[in-house]
């Protein structure tokens, strides 16, 4: 168990549509990041938060977007949702700064029919 | 820009054997992080081992450890005495030391043969 938590583990929605993911970064990790795993593929990096201010942006979607909150969870929206957005979506943390390591959470399995 | 190349989709191994998975990355940082992730079945992204640029010594954990050639830009990945829960995709990672972004190699899929 890496300390990072993500809420739900899995999301059925049409296309079109909306969701919200959720993520709890390990305590005392200022840090955290978002990744795409789509099937059979490697991690792509979305986003990074830093103590609430976003640190840096891949290639995340417009219709994306995320923020993290003054209790340092995190919330990746993705909107208007297509078919070809099903995948698995990762939470990372770690301490902060120029800490090295990232904590992966369990990951929220996304499916848009 | 950073890339990270792993050049083996799949590999086997006999159970007890060893194996060693490569992956080569492309940097102008002389100093930065590797690092070997395991993703099983189950999906979730586990740290295997990590390396600092700076630190010649290879690193070790158990029964992995890594062959870190700076110059020649390699951190491959040995598993001895392999064991069925070996059996996972392994990632490949590298970040700037001064960085945030962690970049992904494509993965080697490892199958652990009884």
């Amino acid at each position: 168990d890496s300390g990072v938590t993500q809420t739900p583990k899995h999301l059925i929605t049409a296309t079109g549509q909306r969701v919200t993911l959720r993520c709890s970064p390990r305590s005392g990790d200022l840090s955290v990041y978002w990744y795409q795993q789509s099937l059979d593929q490697g991690l792509q990096f979305l986003i990074q938060y830093y103590n609430g201010e976003e640190r840096a942006k891949g290639n995340i979607l417009e219709r994306f977007s995320a923020q993290q909150f003054p209790d340092l969870h995190s919330e990746l929206n993705l909107s208007s949702l297509e078919l070809g957005d099903s995948a698995l979506y990762f939470c990372a943390s770690s301490a902060g700064g120029y800490q090295e390591t990232q904590y992966f959470g369990p990951g929220t399995r996304l499916l848009v029919l | 820009a950073q890339t990270v190349t792993q050049s083996q989709p799949e590999m086997s191994v006999q159970e007890a054997e060893t194996v060693t998975l490569s992956c080569t990355y492309d940097t102008s940082e002389s100093d930065y992080y590797l690092f070997w992730y395991k993703q099983p079945p189950s999906r979730q992204m586990i740290l295997v081992i990590r390396q600092e640029a700076y630190k010649q010594q290879n690193a070790t954990e158990n029964r992995f450890s890594v062959n870190f050639q700076k110059a020649a830009k390699s951190f491959s990945l040995k598993i001895s005495d392999s064991q069925l829960g070996d059996a996972a995709m392994y990632f490949c990672a590298y970040r700037r030391k001064a960085g945030n972004q962690f970049y992904f190699g494509t993965g080697t899929s490892l199958t652990v043969i009884p």
